[in-house]
């Protein structure tokens, strides 16, 4: 089945710097790669998504990438402020049956003000 | 999102008794999950529908049983609650080619 891995596990920024996540899938089907922000307390919500026929997209601040032949893909936030202060999943749909989501284990970003 | 919600969204419950959580969405999604996080393990899949009557295990299905009667109804039951089962549990919902939307969440404690 499909196995999602993401680093770092941890990442601290001052405000105003970028910051990056990276995550690996395994499934090659994999056609679907959302990313979520969960706040303490709260549920995960998502921020942006891309699709296995598109390499980038953007959406003001935040951006993922998607590398199809290395199946990896990338979160990048510009000009951090501190509400981004949060845990990011990445998640992979994978091939199998039904429409299953795999998770990434969660990267929590502290931005330093 | 107010089209998915969970109840109760907190409940304490003690060893050995059965407890059930509540989860109904509004969208018509034929999918629906069940996922229950802990500090370390983030989201990890319990069970997931994909459609009225029709349940699959996920990672960590024991100690747990679902049912899927009506479409927007995937109620999680713990048939006989230990402490091991103490964490935040979400459920979530998806239709075709859209994203999965979770509900509040339940944290649940066994003592």
């Amino acid at each position: 089945g499909e196995n999602v891995e993401q680093h770092p596990s941890t990442l601290s920024v001052q405000e105003g710097d970028s910051a990056v996540i990276k995550c690996t899938y395994s499934d090659s089907a994999s056609n679907y790669f959302p990313w979520y922000k969960q706040e303490l307390g709260k549920r995960p919500q998502l921020i942006i998504d891309i699709r296995s026929n598109v390499g980038e997209k953007k959406d003001q601040r935040i951006a993922v990438t998607l590398n199809k032949t290395a199946k990896h893909f990338s979160l990048h936030i510009t000009e951090t402020q501190p509400e981004d202060s949060a845990v990011y999943f990445c998640a992979a749909k994978g091939s199998g049956y039904g429409q299953n989501f795999v998770f990434g284990p969660g990267t929590r970003l502290s931005v330093l003000p | 999102d107010a089209g998915i919600t969970q109840s109760p969204r907190y409940k304490i419950t003690e060893t050995g008794r059965q407890v059930t959580l509540m989860c109904h969405q509004t969208w018509s999604h034929s999918y629906m999950f069940w996922y229950r996080q802990d500090l370390g393990h983030g989201l990890r899949l319990i069970y997931y529908s994909a459609a009225a009557d029709i349940t699959d295990k996920g990672e960590v299905p024991d100690g747990y049983v679902v049912s899927r009667s009506k479409t927007e109804n995937f109620p999680l039951t713990l048939e006989s609650a230990t402490r091991s089962q103490t964490s935040v549990y979400f459920c979530a919902s998806t239709g075709r080619n859209s994203p999965l939307h979770f509900g509040n969440g339940t944290r649940l404690t066994v003592t």
